[in-house]
Order: structure tokens, then C-alpha cells, then sequence
């Protein structure tokens, strides 16, 4: 367990649909980072906010969007879903943004859109 | 932008034999170096980490990497290898992109160790 909770682990639903992937940081950790995993994209980084604020952007569609709240967790919402969609999305924490302490990631939420 | 290269795809070995994955990336100025590795089915976890000092960085289960500024390489070895090393493997680069400091990664290299 790495201390980053991701629900839920496993996701699957119609186009068009609208999903939420929930992130709960590390104890302690301010920072919160997306990310896209797919076969073809390899690790694509989505979205960092610092303390429920938005520090950097991605490769983020603007079908998707997420938030950080006051208690540092952070959503990533999905919309108007499309196959190719379909991938590992990760979360990781980190103490502070910009860190030089690398990141905790999550187990991830694997979305499957049929 | 900063990019990390991973020329290695896929990477077949036999217990005991050697490994060196190669990782090359792109950006001028100061860098911060991961090895990050993904057992199947599982979060990415951190091997090591080269911040500053001594090029040759020793991490978790035997593994090392070296960081050679003048190749803007950071290349991951380990002397023998066991099956539990099957696993993809990812090497990242945390430096500013804009205002922002951002971990990307390379597009990872599986490691499959043959009994």
C-alpha cells in the first residue's frame, strides 16, 4: 500500500457516458498529479493541483477536468467518454509541488468504455 | 519541452544474466532523474533517484543507474537479474516546463526474465 487511494479500481461504461475517478492523497502530501496510461501513449501526464489549486496542464482533453478539495483529495471527471478513452488513469501525491522527491503513485482506476 | 527516450521496448533475459536499459532526455538545464518500475498489476513504485553528487546512483533490489550529463543518459543496470525483476520499467525526468516542474516519463520498457 502506498498510501495513495484510488477508487474506484476498475470502471466500465457506454460511450458517451460521464464517470469520476476519486484520488485520496499520502498523509501530509499537498500535491496531486494525473495521469493517462494507455498501450499507445505510454504515461501521459493530465493535470497537478498544489493544495486545491491548478499548478500545471497536460495532455488533458477538454473533456475531462478535475479538482482538488479542501481536504486535498482530488477528482478527475470524464465526459462524453469515447473508446479510446479506455486506459489506466493514476494518481500521485507529493509532498510539495515541484518536489525533488519523486511521486507516490496509486494503484490506478482502469476505465474500460464499450 | 523536456522529453525521455526509452529506446528499449521490450527486453528478454535469462536469470543471471545482466541488465542495462538505456534512458536518454532532452532539457538544458538541471534535472532530477527517476527509475520508476511497474510490477504487473501493480502501482509504479520508485527504484531510484539522481538529484546531485555522485553519478552513480544505488537503489532498491540491486538496481543502480548512472547519469552521464555530456550523453544526457541515465541508464539502469543491474549485474544479474532474477525472475521477480519481470516488470516494466520507466525512466522519468522532473524539471520545469513553463512554471511548473513536471515528472515525465520515457514509454517504458518491459522486462520479461526467463527461469
Amino acid at each position: 500500500d502506498s498510501g495513495v487511494t484510488q477508487t474506484p479500481k476498475h470502471l466500465i461504461t457506454a460511450t458517451g457516458q460521464r464517470v469520476t475517478l476519486r484520488c485520496s492523497p499520502r498523509s501530509g502530501d499537498l500535491s496531486v498529479y494525473w495521469y493517462q496510461q494507455s498501450l499507445d501513449q505510454g504515461l501521459q501526464f493530465l493535470i497537478q493541483y498544489y493544495n486545491g489549486e491548478e499548478r500545471a496542464k497536460g495532455n488533458i482533453l477538454e473533456r475531462f477536468s478535475a479538482q482538488q478539495f479542501p481536504d486535498l483529495h482530488s477528482e478527475l471527471n470524464l465526459s462524453s467518454l469515447e473508446l479510446g478513452d479506455s486506459a489506466l488513469y493514476f494518481c500521485a501525491s507529493s509532498v510539495a509541488e515541484g518536489t525533488n522527491y519523486g511521486y507516490t503513485f496509486g494503484s490506478g482506476t482502469r476505465l474500460t468504455v464499450v | 519541452a523536456q522529453s525521455v527516450s526509452q529506446h528499449n521496448h521490450h527486453v528478454i533475459l535469462s536469470e543471471a544474466a545482466s541488465l542495462e536499459l538505456g534512458c536518454n532526455y532532452s532539457y538544458g538545464g538541471t534535472v532530477n532523474l527517476f527509475w520508476y518500475v511497474q510490477y504487473p498489476g501493480q502501482h509504479l513504485q520508485l527504484l531510484l533517484k539522481y538529484f546531485s553528487g555522485d553519478p552513480l546512483v544505488k537503489g532498491i533490489k540491486g538496481f543502480e543507474a548512472e547519469f552521464i550529463k555530456s550523453k544526457f543518459s541515465f541508464n539502469l543496470r543491474k549485474p544479474s537479474v532474477q525472475w521477480s525483476d519481470t516488470a516494466e520499467y520507466f525512466c522519468a525526468v522532473n524539471a520545469y516546463s513553463g512554471s511548473a516542474r513536471q515528472l515525465t516519463f520515457g514509454s517504458g520498457t518491459q522486462l520479461t526474465v526467463l527461469p
